[in-house]
């Protein structure tokens, strides 16, 4: 099984509007890390969240939220008010466990914001 | 401060040659990562060094792939005898320790013909 799923090949919203990029998970590790990464077209990765399995709230970071709903495993990506420097493709990533765990990427949702 | 850099940024071989890529983690970050990203997919996993030593060199994917890291900052990925499936972005990313949050660099465009 996939251990993050990202199901959104490609997503499209006007400027100004807010965006949902999905995100699911599959860990039996209670202790684990969920990360958004943006990657322009110019290819580097950009950090964008994170939270963690056991904070109480969810992330917020500017504009960005990770919408965080631990039973169902989802850590969604919420961009509010988008801007046409948004338009890039989004991973989902996740890391398992407390000591040292590479991260595991989800295959990346490509989002074009329209004007 | 200066993020994460990596050299060359594009690389074009010929089937067979031997190519070094380097990667120049953030001053004192301890550990450093390789990935590789092919055309349309996701990261995938190649390398973990912490400090010197590589304790998951899981991801490489044959014994053409080796990977060293100096004075606990520069490392290079070598692939040996490259074949056209080879092509594709590496990355690497360092992060403060093993457990803390990645950051990324630009990234080697490797082409093989």
């Amino acid at each position: 099984a996939q251990k993050i799923t990202q199901t959104q090949p490609g997503m499209f919203v006007q400027e100004k509007e807010a965006v949902t990029l999905d995100c699911t998970y599959d860990t039996s590790d209670p202790s684990y890390g969920l990360f958004w990464y943006k990657q322009p077209s110019s290819g580097e990765m950009i950090f964008l969240i994170y939270q963690g399995s056991y904070d109480q709230q969810n992330a917020t970071e500017g504009r960005y939220s990770l919408n965080f709903q631990k039973a169902r495993k989802s850590a969604n990506l919420v961009i509010s008010a988008s801007q046409l420097g948004d338009s890039a493709m989004y991973f989902c990533a996740m890391r398992e466990g407390r000591g040292y765990s590479t991260l595991t990427f989800g295959k990346g949702t490509m989002l074009l914001v329209s004007p | 401060g200066a993020g994460v850099s990596q050299s060359p940024s594009n690389k074009v071989t010929e089937k067979g040659k031997d190519v070094e890529l380097r990667c120049d983690p953030i001053s004192g970050h301890t550990a450093l990562y390789w990935y590789r990203q092919s055309l349309g997919q996701g990261l995938e996993f190649l390398i973990y060094f912490q400090g010197n030593s590589a304790p998951d060199k899981s991801g490489l994917p044959s014994d053409r792939f080796s990977a060293e890291r100096t004075g606990g900052s520069v490392s290079t990925l070598t692939i040996q005898r490259t074949q056209q499936e080879d092509s594709a972005v590496y990355l690497c990313a360092s992060s403060l320790d093993g457990r803390e949050t990645q950051y990324f660099g630009p990234g080697t465009r490797l082409l093989v013909l």
